[in-house]
């Protein structure tokens, strides 16, 4: 099988621009989940969709919005970039969302703002 | 707030040293997972531990659950140049964050030849 699959790689924008990053998962996984990495906070979770729906959301700022098609391909969109916004973006799919479900993650998208 | 916490940051040792990583927290998780992220990838999977006081073997790593579902450690004996890596823990099943995956800051290891 495919693994969890992110396009782009890499990405440079600029303030006050918006952004949209996709992510495919494993065929046949159902969840969706979005993470950030910086150096400063490590990864944290931004949400997660299951069968199109937003099920958990994270402690981001509503610029921060995602959406979940009905082939459980997914993006994720930023709005009204900052600087602060400079970040690995990963996406990681799972068959369902639970505590025993193993979450397989993509290679990421790096974001830089300028 | 970090609900996990790593240490050491940075480790930088010569091959065939042992190490120990460990990840604390001070709330109860359901489970907790180690990861290993290699520059330019996502995360992968190393184990998954659920019950309290488990101990898991994965050829040379050892991961440890504490018996309160608290903490964790991860074991490397004769480390080679191969485990050299960011050594992710994360924790889910907590009460505030439900099943999305609570991560440390990680451990970024440096395996010399």
């Amino acid at each position: 099988k495919a693994g969890v699959t992110q396009t782009p790689r890499y990405l440079i924008k600029t303030r006050g621009q918006q952004v949209t990053l996709s992510c495919s998962p494993i065929s046949g996984h159902r969840s969706v989940s979005w993470y950030q990495q910086t150096p400063g906070q490590g990864l944290q979770f931004l949400f997660e969709y299951f069968s199109e729906t937003q099920r958990n959301k994270g402690n981001f700022p509503g610029r921060f919005s995602g959406r979940q098609f009905s082939n459980s391909r997914s993006e994720m969109n930023v709005s009204t970039l900052e600087l602060g916004d400079s970040a690995l973006y990963l996406c990681a799919s799972s068959l369902l969302f639970s505590e025993q479900e193993t979450q397989y993650f993509g290679p990421g998208t790096r974001l830089l703002v300028l | 707030t970090q609900l996990l916490e790593q240490s050491p940051q940075f480790l930088s040792i010569q091959e065939g040293e042992n190490l120990t990583v460990y990840c604390n927290s001070s709330s109860v998780f359901s489970s907790l997972q180690w990861y290993r992220q290699e520059p330019g990838e996502g995360p992968v999977l190393l184990v998954t531990v659920v019950t309290g006081g488990e101990v898991k073997k994965l050829k040379r790593l050892t991961f440890q659950f504490g018996d309160a579902r608290k903490d964790s450690s991860l074991h490397i004996t004769a480390a080679q140049p191969g485990d050299t890596g960011l050594y992710l823990c994360a924790g889910s099943g907590n009460s505030n964050s439900g099943y999305a995956l609570n991560f440390g800051k990680g451990t970024s290891l440096l395996v010399t030849p």
